[in-house]
């Protein structure tokens, strides 16, 4: 079974373009979620969808969105990128219980 | 707003003796509560979970113990092992809401 898989594996913009992290959970998960590490920090909750539908959204500004599609795959759009944004971004899912399989991560740098 | 917290970033044990890393919570709502183990360059893997009508859940030299009262729970490694080194999560949820403490580094020195 394959696990959940994310790509691309690095990520390098510069400040105010937009980057887009697409993410694919394991087959049968319906529910996706986005989290955002930087560097010497814990794991940031950005976004969970779920059936297609965004469920919660950490506290990240608008220009931090995604989307899931039908086939439960997901994408985090960040736009106008700044300095900070740069960090590892985690994808994970789940079926209904949230013991959560993640995938190796988004690095993005925004020089 | 951080509803879990690790307040420990860091945490050395000698091989061989027990390591416990703590976590507490703010929101009473959170039903389950899990830790995750991450190497570098590797997205999380899970280790072991609790539900909150349980005080305790044991998966061979892991163990978690939940109290609820205190909102607390912490993670025993008995006997700990040098490939147990690596940055500990821990996480809580409800209704699938999942959040995340900062981590807690584990190194176990031979």
């Amino acid at each position: 079974e394959a696990g959940v898989t994310q790509s691309p594996t690095h990520l390098i913009k510069t400040r105010g373009q937009q980057a887009t992290l697409r993410c694919s959970p394991i087959s049968g998960h319906t529910s996706v979620y986005w989290y955002q590490q930087a560097l010497g920090l814990g794991l940031q909750f950005l976004l969970w969808y779920d059936e297609g539908e965004e469920r919660n959204r950490g506290n990240f500004p608008p220009r931090f969105s995604g989307r899931q599609f039908p086939n439960y795959s997901s994408e985090l759009n960040v736009n106008a990128l700044e300095l900070e944004d740069s960090a590892l971004y985690l994808c994970a899912s789940s079926l209904s219980y949230p013991n959560g399989a993640f995938g190796s991560g988004t690095q993005l740098s925004v020089l | 707003d951080q509803q879990v917290k690790q307040n420990s970033p860091s945490l050395s044990v000698q091989e061989g003796r027990i390591s416990i890393l703590n976590c507490d919570y703010t929101n009473s709502m959170f039903d389950y509560f899990l830790w995750y183990k991450k190497y570098p360059a590797e997205g999380p893997t899970f280790l072991i979970s609790i539900s909150s009508i349980k005080d305790k859940n044991e998966d061979g030299r892991f163990t978690v113990f939940l109290n609820k009262s205190a909102k607390h729970l912490s993670l025993h490694i008995v006997p700990s092992q040098p490939g147990d080194s690596a940055v500990y999560f821990c996480a809580a949820s409800v209704n699938n809401d999942m959040r995340f403490g900062a981590g807690t580094r584990l190194t176990v020195k031979p």
